[in-house]
């Protein structure tokens, strides 16, 4: 079975810094992959995803990642953050062309950026 | 934007009492899911629905949980005695399945809050 990890549990940045957050995926074969945001008191929001192609995604509000396959990584990052990007961060991972299409989620990251 | 909508948004019950959450996934999606998420823990896969029956589910997802889409709209999570330890956010998600390129991707209801006491 696949799963998913990501070692940052708690990410705290000042506005304007670089942001990376690691996200490493067990599975040997092919696999989707997804990052999802949840804001304070909000429901789960899809950043980005990747299915093929080109392995650097963009997303919404300036987040992309890049797939890297012989690392079975994806990970998230943005040039600048500002205050609003302080959430919960989840990486996920689907296996395509399965019947149940269930998504993998790692523990998240809680990113804090001060102001 | 379509979107999947959850009722109750907040749900407090007595311990051992049955509780019936309720979605209504996206209207031409084929596949249904419910997550949980206890508070500070990651998001976990419950069960996993499609044509009428699961596909799928955790080890979470014992015989006090089951799943109905009773009238083709609506998608329930039924846990019949509940404990304090169902305590969680439960998160419905819908999905178009493998038909096309990238229909694969789940969308998120806002979830219900169920606090057993």
């Amino acid at each position: 079975a696949q799963s998913v990890s990501q070692h940052n549990h708690h990410v705290i940045l000042s506005e304007a810094a670089s942001l990376e957050l690691g996200c490493n995926y067990s599975y040997g074969g092919t696999v989707n992959l997804f990052w999802y945001v949840q804001y304070p008191g909000q429901h789960l929001q899809l950043l980005l995803k990747y299915f093929s192609g080109d392995p650097l995604v963009k997303g919404i509000k300036g987040f992309e990642a890049e797939f890297i396959k012989s690392k079975f990584s994806f990970n998230l990052r943005k040039p600048s953050v500002q205050w609003s990007d302080t959430a919960e961060y989840f990486c996920a991972v689907t296996i395509p062309n399965t019947n149940a299409g269930k998504s993998t989620f790692g523990d998240g990251t809680t990113l804090t950026v001060k102001p | 934007e379509p979107e999947v909508t959850q009722t109750p948004s907040h749900q407090v019950t007595q311990m051992g009492q049955e509780v019936i959450l309720r979605c209504v996934p996206i209207s031409n999606h084929l596949y249904f899911y419910w997550y949980r998420q206890i508070l500070g823990q990651k998001v976990e896969f419950l069960v996993s629905f499609y044509n009428n029956e699961i596909s799928e589910k955790s080890e979470i997802f014992d015989d006090q949980f089951s799943v109905e889409r009773p009238d083709g709209s609506n998608f329930t999570l039924k846990i019949r005695s509940t404990k304090l330890e169902d305590s969680a956010m439960y998160f419905c998600a819908s999905s178009g399945g493998w038909s096309r390129p990238g229909a694969n991707v789940l969308t998120f209801g806002a979830g219900s809050r169920l606090t057993v006491l």
